[in-house]
C-alpha cells in the first residue's frame, strides 16, 4: 500500500501566489489532517475532515482552504501566499476516532518568497 | 488552552543505557496520548500510544502517564544508536491532536 502519498515534495512560491498541496490515502481512512510544522516546533493543525463533505478548522486556519469531495482526497489551498506560511505541510490520516492512529505523509517543504 | 509541552533537549544518553522523555499536558479532559518518532526530515511515525486508563509496553519502550500531574513519559530501555530522533508528545481530546515541540534524543555509541 502507498499509504498517504503527498505532492509535490518541494515547492517555491512568490508572495501573492496561489497553490494546491494534494494528499491521497489509499487506506480507507475516514479522518485527514493537515498540519504545518516550522522548525524546531511540534505540529500545528490547520484543517481537519471526518469524512467526504464534512471539514473543520484546526489551531491555524487562516490563510488556507480545503475540500473533501471524495474519502481518498484532502487537497490543502494557499491563497495569496505569504512569507509566513514558510513551512513543512504533513497530510494524516485515521481510522478510528477512538484511537486517531495518525499516520503521516513524507511532508511538503515550501518556501514563500 | 489546551498545550502540550516538552523539554526540547538535546538529551543526550549512551547506547545501552535509559532515555527518559516527558511531556506536559494542560487539559485535565485528555483522553488519549500518543508518542511519535521524527528523523531529521521525516515524517512523524507513532511508536506508541495509551489512555488514560494504564500505562503500556512495548518491546524496549514504555509509555507512562500520571493522570495527577498531568504528565506522560517515555522510556527507551537499552538505547540504540538508531533511536536518534527527535519525540513528538501528542494529546488528543476530542479529534483535536495537539503536538508538543519535541524532544531531541542523541544516543552515543
Amino acid at each position: 500500500n502507498a499509504g498517504v502519498t503527498q505532492t509535490p515534495k518541494f515547492r517555491i512560491l512568490k508572495i501573492g501566489q496561489s497553490m494546491t498541496l494534494q494528499c491521497a490515502q489509499d487506506m480507507n481512512h475516514n479522518y485527514m489532517y493537515w498540519y504545518r510544522q516550522d522548525p524546531g516546533m511540534g505540529l500545528k493543525l490547520i484543517y481537519y475532515s471526518v469524512g467526504a463533505g464534512i471539514t473543520d478548522k484546526g489551531e491555524v486556519p487562516n490563510g488556507y482552504n480545503v475540500s473533501r469531495s471524495t474519502t481518498e482526497d484532502f487537497p490543502l489551498r494557499l491563497e495569496l501566499a505569504a512569507p509566513s506560511q514558510t513551512s513543512v505541510y504533513f497530510c494524516a490520516s485515521s481510522y478510528r476516532r477512538t484511537e486517531n492512529i495518525q499516520y503521516f505523509g513524507a511532508g511538503t517543504r515550501l518556501s514563500v518568497l | 488552552q489546551k498545550e502540550v509541552e516538552q523539554n526540547s533537549g538535546p538529551l543526550s544518553v549512551p547506547e545501552g543505557a535509559i532515555a527518559s522523555l516527558n511531556c506536559t499536558y494542560s487539559d485535565r479532559g485528555s483522553q488519549s496520548f500518543f508518542w511519535y518518532r521524527q528523523y531529521s526530515g521525516k515524517s512523524p511515525e507513532l511508536i506508541m500510544f495509551i489512555y488514560s486508563n494504564g500505562d503500556k509496553e512495548d518491546g524496549r519502550f514504555t509509555a507512562q502517564l500520571n493522570k495527577a500531574s498531568q504528565y506522560v513519559s517515555l522510556l527507551i530501555r537499552d538505547s540504540q544508536p538508531s533511536d536518534s530522533a527527535t519525540y513528538l508528545c501528542a494529546v488528543d481530546l476530542n479529534n483535536d491532536m495537539r503536538f508538543g515541540a519535541g524532544t531531541r534524543l542523541t544516543v552515543k555509541p
